[in-house]
């Protein structure tokens, strides 16, 4: 168990629809990523924020979009979902820059 | 060229085969080595890190790290079935917190 929860674990919705997902960080980490992995793409970095704040952006649609809670949860809301947002999305905190991350274990998003 | 470059397999071997598994990276700023495993379904889980250039070793597991030829690899000893998954490396620059991943590689041990 690294720590870090997500929920749901599992969510079916329909194209056009928005959903939100929901992440705990490990105790004490100040930064959480978002990342998306599916079969054809990997595992790709999504965005990050620290102590509340966007610290760093990857490849997110402009339809994606997330915040920090002052209690460090983060949340990640997908809208207008497409078929091709079919994926696990994985939510990992960290501390420090040299620390590494400690993934949860996921959400799996199908989108019908 | 990607920036990170691994051989998806999969890679099938017997049980208490010695497994070695690779990555090439072109990026000669990255610092910081990971290497995480992700049993299917589940969440990557870190494995190994390792700063610079050299080895460590953990257990069955043993992390080698070359920058002269910007490849690193993942030892397993003595693997087992329940080593069976996917095996993803990872590394970043200094003073950078996002890691960048290789595709991963597939693994599986067999009785």
């Amino acid at each position: 168990d690294s720590g870090v929860t997500q929920t749901p674990k599992h969510l079916i919705t329909a194209t056009g629809q928005r959903v939100t997902l929901r992440c705990s960080p490990r105790s004490g980490d100040l930064s959480v990523y978002w990342y998306q992995q599916s079969l054809d793409q990997g595992l790709q970095f999504l965005i990050q924020y620290y102590n509340g704040e966007e610290r760093a952006k990857g490849n997110i649609l402009e339809r994606f979009s997330a915040q920090q809670f002052p209690d460090l949860h983060s949340e990640l809301n997908l809208s207008s979902l497409e078929l091709g947002d079919s994926a696990l999305y994985f939510c990992a905190s960290s501390g420090g820059q040299q620390e590494t991350q400690y993934f949860g274990p996921g959400t799996r998003l199908l989108v019908l | 060229q990607k920036e990170v470059e691994q051989d998806p397999g999969p890679l099938s071997v017997p049980e208490g085969a010695i497994v070695s598994l690779n990555c090439t990276y072109s990026n000669s700023a990255f610092q910081y080595f990971m290497w995480y495993r992700q049993y299917s379904r589940k969440g990557p889980e870190l494995l190994m890190y390792t700063y610079s250039s050299g080895n460590k070793e953990d257990g069955r597991f043993t992390a080698q790290v070359d920058k002269s030829s910007k490849y690193i690899s993942l030892f397993i000893r003595d693997s087992q079935p329940s080593d069976s998954a996917t095996y993803l490396c990872a590394m970043k620059r200094g003073g950078s917190y996002i890691p960048t991943f290789g595709r991963g590689t597939s693994l599986i041990v067999h009785p």
